[in-house]
């Protein structure tokens, strides 16, 4: 069984730039959530994918946007990157969005100069 | 809405020592509650959870049981090792069926 892998896993930008992050989801798993970790802080929900869908938001700004792919993968888009979006961002897959086990990936980190 | 707090850390121990991370939360019903493990440059895995009040947790020596009369689902470990040093979260659902965590807990085990 293939667990929750993410690209890359290190990424540098400069501000105003837009960085595409991706992730595929465990084997079986159909539904995809991304989270934003801050150094020395826990993960904050940004958005979960069901079914090609956004199915839930957490405090993210627009330019913060998401897709889901058919065969369960996903990507994180940001736009107009800015010196905070500097972080660990992480993807977690479950078997459907009622399943509140979630497993994450190893994680993408980005920093943005 | 639904939320995690943690004890906050760091917490350094001797080897074999008794681990303790307090865990309270605050939620409609009685959801699952997880316990999360970061080492040093990974992402986080799954270390236990519970999916119902009075449910006990287990894995690799760790145990915690969800408590509903205190709300609490606090982390233990009778004999840690130095390979247990990482972070520690606790989680529970959201108010959108993500992960809501606390804040953390940095362990420190010294040989």
């Amino acid at each position: 069984e293939t667990g929750v892998t993410q690209s890359p896993t290190h990424l540098i930008k400069t501000r105003g730039q837009q960085v595409t992050l991706r992730c595929s989801s465990q084997s079986g798993h159909n539904t995809v959530s991304w989270y934003q970790q801050a150094l020395g802080q826990g993960p904050q929900f940004i958005f979960q994918y069901y079914r090609e869908e956004e199915n839930g938001r957490g405090n993210f700004p627009p330019r913060f946007s998401g897709l889901q792919f058919p065969n369960y993968s996903s990507e994180l888009n940001v736009n107009a990157l800015e010196l905070d979006d500097s972080a660990l961002y992480l993807c977690a897959s479950s078997l459907d969005p009622r399943v509140e086990t979630q497993y994450f990936g190893p994680g993408t980190r980005l920093l943005v100069l | 809405g639904n939320s995690v707090t943690q004890m906050e850390g760091p917490v350094t121990l001797s080897e074999e020592a008794f681990l303790t991370i307090n865990c309270t939360y605050t939620a409609t019903g009685y959801p699952s509650l997880f316990w999360y493990v970061q080492y040093p440059g990974e992402g986080l895995q799954l270390l236990l959870k519970a999916t119902k009040a009075d449910d006990k947790g287990s894995n690799k020596g760790f145990e915690a049981t969800y408590r509903k009369e205190t709300t609490s689902f606090h982390l233990e470990k009778g004999s840690v090792q130095v390979s247990d040093s990482a972070v520690y979260f606790c989680a529970g659902p959201g108010s959108a069926r993500q992960l809501t965590f606390g804040s953390g807990t940095q362990l420190t085990v010294l040989p």
